[in-house]
């Protein structure tokens, strides 16, 4: 069993709508989590942290599950530049590995 | 703010030589890694270290030797390249320990082994 696992998508949604990811863990010592951005080709960048209480960054809310081990992703109001695959990390501070998801592809269309 | 710098950024080698793929971190992070990415897949930890002094085996090791030179420098080094280490090549840093301490990247290196 993969420790972390996505939906591979692509999600295509239109501008302006909103799309939610979900991600699944196996590891309930897991202690940290993110959401990480990647264009094609190009190295993952930090999209934001994802707290125990729930986070939002302008149009980008993060969420934790513990109890059911799934952190979810909410985009609204996508934008073209949106379009990316999203990846899901989640980290055993204890042992310093993160473990990365395969990444979910999403692509906004005009 | 160079962060994680990588060298090369591209490289061609022919089946059989070597060679070292370079990375430094400017961050005073403990620990760093190397990933290797394959087209429509996911990223593979081919070696990581936790702290200077320490080198540990990830997902994907054979093939491969690393070197933590100094707290900064992480190096990966391929002794007989072969075809099916063609891929893209990321170097990480990260904090050790402590909570919500992400994994800053760097732009990678594209290596093609013919």
């Amino acid at each position: 069993r993969k420790e972390v696992e996505q939906d591979p998508g692509p999600f295509n949604v239109p501008e302006g709508a909103t799309v939610a990811f979900n991600c699944t863990y196996s590891n309930s010592a897991s202690q940290s989590f993110f959401w990480y951005r990647q264009d094609c080709r190009k190295e993952p960048k930090l999209l934001m942290s994802v707290y125990s209480s729930g986070n939002e960054d302008g149009r980008f809310t993060a969420q934790l599950n513990r109890a059911s081990q799934y952190i979810s992703l909410l985009i609204r109001d996508s934008k073209l530049s949106d379009s990316a695959t999203y990846l899901c990390v989640v980290n055993l501070y204890n042992f310093n590995k993160f473990y990365f998801g395969s990444g979910t592809k999403l692509n906004v269309k005009p | 703010n160079a962060g994680v710098t990588q060298t090369p950024k591209f490289q061609v080698l022919k089946t059989g030589q070597s060679m070292t793929l370079q990375c430094a971190q400017d961050m005073n992070h403990n620990s760093m890694y190397w990933y290797r990415q394959d087209p429509g897949m996911g990223l593979r930890l081919i070696y990581y270290s936790a702290s200077e002094g320490t080198t540990d085996k990830g997902e994907v090791p054979n093939g491969y030797n690393v070197s933590r030179l100094n707290k900064r420098e992480f190096s990966l080094r391929l002794e007989s390249a072969a075809p099916s280490q063609t891929s893209v090549y990321f170097c990480a840093s990260s904090e050790f320990g402590g909570s919500n301490q992400p994994q800053h990247f760097g732009d990678g290196t594209r290596l093609s082994i013919l």
